[in-house]
């Protein structure tokens, strides 16, 4: 059972626009969230991370929000550019209690067209 | 640094052969984790190391994948014998605490059996 879903697999917006990539889970027990970015033919690379004693983690044009009763979180780019088309994936991971292992979503193919 | 470094970058093999793939993390982080990405699955872990010890080795889908780190800066995933539902993309990734569970990822080996 997937315990970390990002149920849109593609997303396109126009530059300039608001991209808004949404992640739901189902374990409890997840206190640490983070989006990484992938390129083709390249590794996913980290991007914005938030922990669940916050609702809210921003950094430069990247927000993430998070909503622990609805366990659900989201990243909002303002304003996309056609550089941040890429695969955005989101992870949890169960932090200080847990191990070091993250779960990853299935990730959003983000187009963002000039 | 150089970042995490995968060989080969691609790997074309026929059914039944035996695939290493390597790895080497970035200096001084003392966890190293391998990946496998698919359509269907997406990116799940298959095993992670700590100070090159493994410890938790239960996304290992069957007895035919094994995986060893002799020292900090090497790890290799063997396939033995390899099918052709094994056809995907390995990534390592290496990160050290405290990171807050950010990884850093190759650039992947894409495996291709035929």
């Amino acid at each position: 059972d997937q315990q970390v879903k990002q149920n849109s697999p593609s997303l396109s917006v126009q530059e300039g626009r608001i991209s808004i990539l949404n992640c739901d889970y189902t374990n409890s027990m997840f206190d640490y969230f983070l989006w990484y970015k992938k390129y083709p033919a390249e590794g996913p690379t980290f991007l914005i991370s938030i922990s669940s004693i916050k609702d809210k983690n921003e950094d430069g044009r990247f927000t993430v929000f998070l909503n622990k009763s609805a366990k659900h979180l989201s990243l909002h780019i303002v304003p996309s550019q056609p550089g941040d088309s890429a695969v955005y994936f989101c992870a949890a991971s169960e932090g200080e209690g847990g191990s070091e292992k993250l779960v990853f979503g299935k990730g959003t193919k983000l187009t963002v067209n000039p | 640094d150089a970042g995490v470094i995968q060989s080969p970058r691609h790997e074309v093999t026929e059914m039944g052969q035996e695939v290493t793939l390597r790895c080497k993390p970035i200096s001084g982080h003392d966890y190293l984790f391998w990946y496998r990405q698919t359509m269907m699955r997406g990116l799940e872990l298959l095993i992670y190391f700590n100070n090159n010890v493994p410890i938790d080795d239960s996304g290992m889908p069957e007895d035919r994948f094994s995986a060893k780190m002799p020292n900090a800066s090497f790890s290799t995933l063997k396939i033995q014998p390899s099918e052709p539902r094994d056809s995907a993309v390995y990534f390592c990734a290496s990160s050290y605490r405290p990171s807050n569970y950010e990884q850093y990822f190759g650039p992947g080996t894409r495996l291709t059996v035929t």
